[in-house]
């Protein structure tokens, strides 16, 4: 089966940085997926690692190392916007890709 | 597009009734997966489709759970009867080629009271 795990929650203030863990078990393993989800909306797609390395977009960056089987998400220049839940997802593939998620961090950015 | 269409919205009903949730993917995307998010079991997948047929079932809860694929524009999740510990906000999300980007719909809320 699969499993991922995630801190529950984390609280970080304005400007600051701020990073999320996540430890995976699975097979068929292709890669980590981040998806971000306000209170109430649906979770949206952030990032994507197929690679070992970082990936940056913007002010968010992940990072996979597959032989820990281990990533992160990283959040810089936090805004208030980015309190939210996020979700670390791995990609498998066995007769089709499908997306198995984590439990959710709860990310509260404070003044 | 408009993206992923999901309906209704809300949804309360009666312990027994029978529930229909709608979804509509992105057109041109050949895959849709239906997900249920619970506060205390997360977001899970309970069904996938490629190109209308269903791929993995595996994480219907029970028989009272079904789902069909008519067309590559509409799918829906059935539940008969439906029951209390069903009430979750139901996802229904598409993506191409099966990749790591799935676009989510806004969900349905259902409430069996």
């Amino acid at each position: 089966g699969q499993s991922l795990e995630q801190p529950s929650e984390v609280t970080a203030v304005e400007g600051a940085i701020v990073q999320i863990n996540c430890t995976y078990q699975t097979s068929g393993f292709y890669g980590l997926s981040w998806y971000q989800q306000h209170d109430g909306g649906a979770p949206t797609f952030l990032s994507y690692n197929a690679l070992d390395g970082l990936e940056e977009t913007g002010r968010f960056s992940s990072f996979l190392s597959r032989s820990d089987s281990y990533g992160y998400l990283l959040l810089q220049e936090l805004q208030m916007k980015d309190s939210a839940s996020y979700f670390c997802a791995v990609f498998t593939y066995n007769q089709g890709g499908k997306l198995i998620f984590g439990q959710g961090t709860e990310l509260s950015v404070k003044p | 597009d408009a993206g992923v269409i999901q309906s209704p919205r809300h949804e309360v009903t009666e312990m027994g009734q029978e529930v229909t949730l709608r979804c509509k993917p992105i057109s041109g995307h050949d895959y849709l997966f239906w997900y249920r998010q619970t506060m205390m079991r997360g977001l899970e997948l309970l069904i996938y489709f490629n190109n209308n047929v269903p791929i993995d079932d595996s994480g219907m809860p029970e028989d009272r759970f079904s789902a069909k694929m008519p067309n590559a524009s509409f799918s829906t999740l059935k539940i008969q009867p439906s029951e209390p510990r069903d009430s979750a906000v139901y996802f229904c999300a598409s993506s191409l080629l099966g990749g790591a980007e799935a676009f989510f719909g806004q969900g349905t809320r259902l409430t069996v009271v």
